[in-house]
């Protein structure tokens, strides 16, 4: 199976600060016959299930604000809270949907500083 | 819009069967593969199986001797059963759909189910 590695734990960022979640595959998650990387984000409040963020590595899911931005390819990337939002406070996970079974990131807990 | 709601037993003694059922609102069960996954009180999300609307289905080798999915096209729905549980099964547990795109599947997940606890305690 791919391991997929978050980090930090958890982080503390002050409103309207960036927060930045790290996220690596072990092995590589990008297809090389069409160039794209096979990771997904996910935000997930207390009490609620996840909600899809970003496929394709850095693709925003219809009606997501364009303040979260992922990046990377291969085995790192990132996902990018570009101005924190008393709302965005929640566990952020990324998945892998390379091969089967798809796996996740063991999350990272975002929280108001 | 695409809504999925689950139910199933929310308390069970160790060694029984796990049972989950979860409808389609609003949207075509086929064309579709369909997800279980589950996430323990406090920790990460693990992918149980699939099924699709021919009732392929795949499942997650950690699990796939106790595991069985099943679906009913004329109801749209589809069921997760789980065998000899024990409190390592306590979970909630979710049903998700897969992405289709451009005729392709890929399982990154969305709408979900609201999610079912279920504790396995004696």
């Amino acid at each position: 199976d791919i391991v997929m590695t978050q980090s930090p734990d958890s982080l503390a960022v002050s409103l309207g600060e960036r927060a930045t979640i790290n996220c690596k595959s072990s092995p590589s998650v990008l297809y090389s016959s069409n160039n794209k990387n096979y990771l997904a984000w996910y935000q997930q409040k207390p009490g609620q299930p996840p909600k899809l963020l970003i496929y394709w590595a850095s693709t925003r899911e219809s009606g997501v604000p364009d303040r979260f931005t992922g990046s990377g390819s291969g085995t790192d990337f990132t996902l990018t809270i570009s101005s924190l939002q008393a709302e965005d406070v929640a566990v952020y996970y990324c998945q892998q949907y390379y091969n089967t079974p798809p796996t996740f990131g063991q999350g990272t807990k975002v929280e108001i500083k | 819009q695409v809504r999925l709601q689950q139910w199933g037993a929310g308390l069970l003694k160790p060694s029984e069967t796990l049972s989950l059922t979860c409808a389609v609102y609003g949207g075509s069960f086929s064309g579709y593969y369909w997800s279980w996954i589950r996430q323990p009180p406090g920790k990460g999300l693990e992918w149980i199986g699939e099924i699709n609307h021919s009732g392929t289905t795949n499942y997650n080798s950690s699990l796939k001797s106790r595991v069985t999915i099943s679906g009913d096209k004329s109801k749209n729905q589809f069921s997760l059963k789980l065998s000899s549980v024990t409190a390592a099964d306590t979970a909630v547990y979710y049903c998700a759909r897969c992405s289709l795109r451009s005729g392709y599947y890929y399982n990154w997940f969305g709408p979900w189910g609201q999610g079912t606890l279920v504790t396995v305690s004696s």
